[in-house]
């Protein structure tokens, strides 16, 4: 069983703090996602990683997957109130009976008061 | 377009009922799931089809029955439920196994 271990779970900001989440594991993935979900809503992609070393920027958020696509991590600068949501880490299984599961992190809530 | 949509939206239903929640992707993806969100947690996956054929079932009970009637089209027959299958039921569908997977918004399921 592969496990994604994401921290901090409970993150509460004020607006223009900077802010890292991240998550771990012992398990090589074939690609990671991010996703952010609304309270009652369906999780929304916001990036997939998929090589090793790689670094995403979108806007204020930047995504790095390991070297050796085992682990994580999303940074936000300057965060925003409408950042707010439930941020998910998702690993997909690279082989064997994990391959193309997803293996989720328990999420981080992360809350940015005005 | 990387749309999901899922009806209904919302859905109180009885233990002795029968209901279906409804999933569609028009984004030629083959392959599509079911997961069962709870509040404050992540989703489960609950089933998995690629190529319109049952890939996985994650040991679902029997009262939870998937359907993918076409490429375009996934359904989850729902009978004899009990208060506890109370969640937000999402689907979701990858361009194939493996792939990044898109979610649609959920259907929050109340089961009295």
């Amino acid at each position: 069983t592969q496990l994604l271990e994401q921290s901090p779970q409970f993150l509460s900001i004020q607006e223009g703090e900077n802010l890292t989440v991240y998550c771990n594991s012992s398990s090589v993935f074939s690609s990671l996602q991010w996703y952010r979900q609304e309270p009652g809503e369906g999780p929304v992609l916001l990036v997939t990683v998929v090589t090793g070393g790689e670094v995403k920027k979108l806007k204020r958020l930047t995504f790095q997957f390991g070297d050796a696509r085992k682990d994580s991590s999303l940074h936000i600068t300057a965060a925003q109130p409408g950042d707010t949501g439930l941020y998910l880490c998702a690993g997909a299984g690279a082989g064997g009976t994990s391959y193309g599961k997803l293996t989720f992190g328990q999420g981080t809530i992360l809350t940015v008061h005005p | 377009d990387t749309e999901v949509t899922q009806t209904p939206k919302h859905l109180v239903m009885g233990m002795t009922n029968k209901k279906s929640l409804k999933c569609e992707q028009h984004m030629g993806h083959r392959a599509m799931y079911w997961y069962k969100q709870k509040a404050k947690k992540p989703p489960e996956l609950m089933f998995v089809y690629s190529y319109e054929k049952l890939s996985i079932n994650e040991s679902v009970p029997s009262r939870f029955s998937p359907e993918c009637p076409n490429s375009s089209l996934l359904n989850l027959h729902l009978h004899a439920l009990q208060p506890e299958d109370s969640a937000l039921y999402l689907c979701a569908s990858s361009q194939g196994w493996g792939e990044t997977q898109y979610f649609g918004p959920g259907t929050r399921l109340l089961v009295l």
